[in-house]
């Protein structure tokens, strides 16, 4: 099993560039997610989904799009890229909510010129 | 709000000393917290969580609802021990708040 997986690992976009990153996972989970992590603040939830066809909104939504179409995929957006969205991001999956383990993927190098 | 504080960015410790990564959170019910650890070039993973009351490589957490704290401990740190930690709380929405994390060095 690849656990969780991220593509691209690294990219670089000019501002107002779009792009999508992806994120599967072959553990059959519900629920999955994205966070976004910065210096000195951890890790910040963009947005989450709790099964196939869900989705809602994180603490740091603004800016970005997420669509569930397929259980093990979850895809984040970025309609308009800015410079303050230079980050890693990171993507999670856990078998529900409720507190279960969630098992994160590699991470992505995001720079915004 | 639920928030999570961490205060220490960088912890230093000498290898056989000591150590404990501190941890406050804010949170109106009944918390239910976690330690995360990154290893250099790792992936980010569950180091332990307070519900199971467990020993992960040595580490214990005591959630201690008076203090609102939840420190991470280890009597005898390791080099291996070396690592960003994470500690997360779990709240009403079922998502994880995360602290801004503390790395821990371990000298030889």
């Amino acid at each position: 099993n690849a656990g969780v997986t991220q593509t691209p690992k690294f990219r670089v976009l000019k501002t107002g560039q779009s792009m999508t990153l992806l994120c599967a996972q072959d553990m059959n989970h519900e629920y999955m997610y994205w966070y976004r992590q910065d210096p000195g603040m951890g890790l910040r939830l963009i947005h989450y989904s709790v099964g196939e066809g869900t989705t809602a909104k994180g603490e740091v939504p603004d800016g970005y799009n997420v669509s569930r179409l397929k259980k093990q995929n979850f895809l984040l957006g970025l309609e308009s890229a800015a410079p303050s969205q230079t980050s890693v991001y990171f993507c999670a999956s856990s078998p529900q909510g409720d507190g279960d383990e969630q098992f994160f993927g590699p991470g992505t190098r995001l720079t915004v010129l | 709000a639920q928030r999570v504080t961490q205060p220490e960015k960088l912890l230093s410790v000498f290898k056989g000393a000591p150590v404990e990564l501190k941890c406050n959170y804010s949170y109106s019910g009944s918390p239910e917290l976690f330690w995360y650890v990154q290893y250099s070039r790792q992936r980010l993973q569950l180091l332990l969580r307070h519900i199971s009351r467990e020993s992960i490589k040595g580490f214990t957490a005591d959630l201690n609802k008076g203090e609102t704290s939840f420190h991470l401990k280890k009597p005898f740190a390791q080099e291996e021990d070396s690592a960003m930690y994470y500690c997360a709380l779990l709240n009403y929405g079922q998502n994880f708040v995360f602290g801004p994390g503390t790395r821990l060095s371990v000298l030889p």
